[in-house]
């Protein structure tokens, strides 16, 4: 299996902070990578998928980049609502995997 | 719009069977993959595996000895069953969705907790 490491577990930023998760593979990925928000409440919402492409809804200040086994999601402009835990997932090979999320938490 | 919902019991003794439905509204199950997913205490997320457009399945292979994913067209619903539960299957388990030619979940559930327990 490929392994999705996410060395920051948790982060603390303050409002209208940048803010960038990274998410490395134990193996080339071939940029077959997408983000995931996870809300206190339980409620999992797309952010970004094939590394950079923005789900319908999702805000301008979310974008994401990468090549190869690293990846990075940016929030450009931090937003009370952005509070959460996000989680990297490849496709490149079955089964898919996630790596173990970074919480991100108010300063 | 496209909406999935959990259902199942919360508390299952462990040996016996877990067994989750996952209504689906909006799209029909006869398009795209229709997933299972579980995030253990602690927040890693398993994949668990899909049950296919055509009904075709694929489960993870550190489940595919206990794991079913079947559905019923009619009801555009399909399940999950893992057999021979252990308190470490102990999860929320998510069902999720993506289509044909993509492998993001656009798609997903609210959750809904499972606790293995006597």
């Amino acid at each position: 299996d490929i392994q999705m490491t996410q060395t920051t577990s948790s982060l603390s930023a303050s409002l209208g902070d940048r803010v960038t998760i990274s998410c490395s593979a134990s193996q080339g990925i071939s940029n077959y990578l997408n983000w995931y928000q996870q809300k206190p409440d339980g409620t999992v919402k797309l952010l970004i998928y094939y590394t950079s492409s923005l789900h319908s809804g999702v805000p301008s200040r979310f974008s994401g980049s990468g090549s190869g086994t690293d990846y990075s999601l940016t929030i450009s402009n931090l937003e009370p609502e952005d509070i959460a835990t996000y989680y990297c997932q490849q496709y490149s090979k079955l089964p898919l995997t996630f790596g173990a999320g970074t919480k991100l938490e108010l300063k | 719009e496209v909406q999935l919902q959990e259902s199942g019991p919360s508390l299952v003794k462990p040996s016996q069977t877990l067994s989750l439905t996952c209504s689906v509204t909006g799209d029909s199950i006869t398009s795209g993959y229709w997933n299972w997913i579980r995030k253990f205490p602690g927040n890693k997320l398993e994949y668990m595996g899909y049950i296919s457009y055509s009904g075709s399945t694929y489960y993870n292979p550190s489940l595919k000895s206990r794991i079913s994913i079947t559905r019923d067209t009619s009801k555009n619903q399909y399940y999950l069953q893992l057999n021979s539960v252990t308190t470490e299957d102990t999860a929320t388990y998510y069902c999720a969705s993506y289509y044909y030619g993509s492998s993001w979940f656009a798609y997903w559930g609210q959750g809904t907790l499972v606790t293995v327990s006597a």
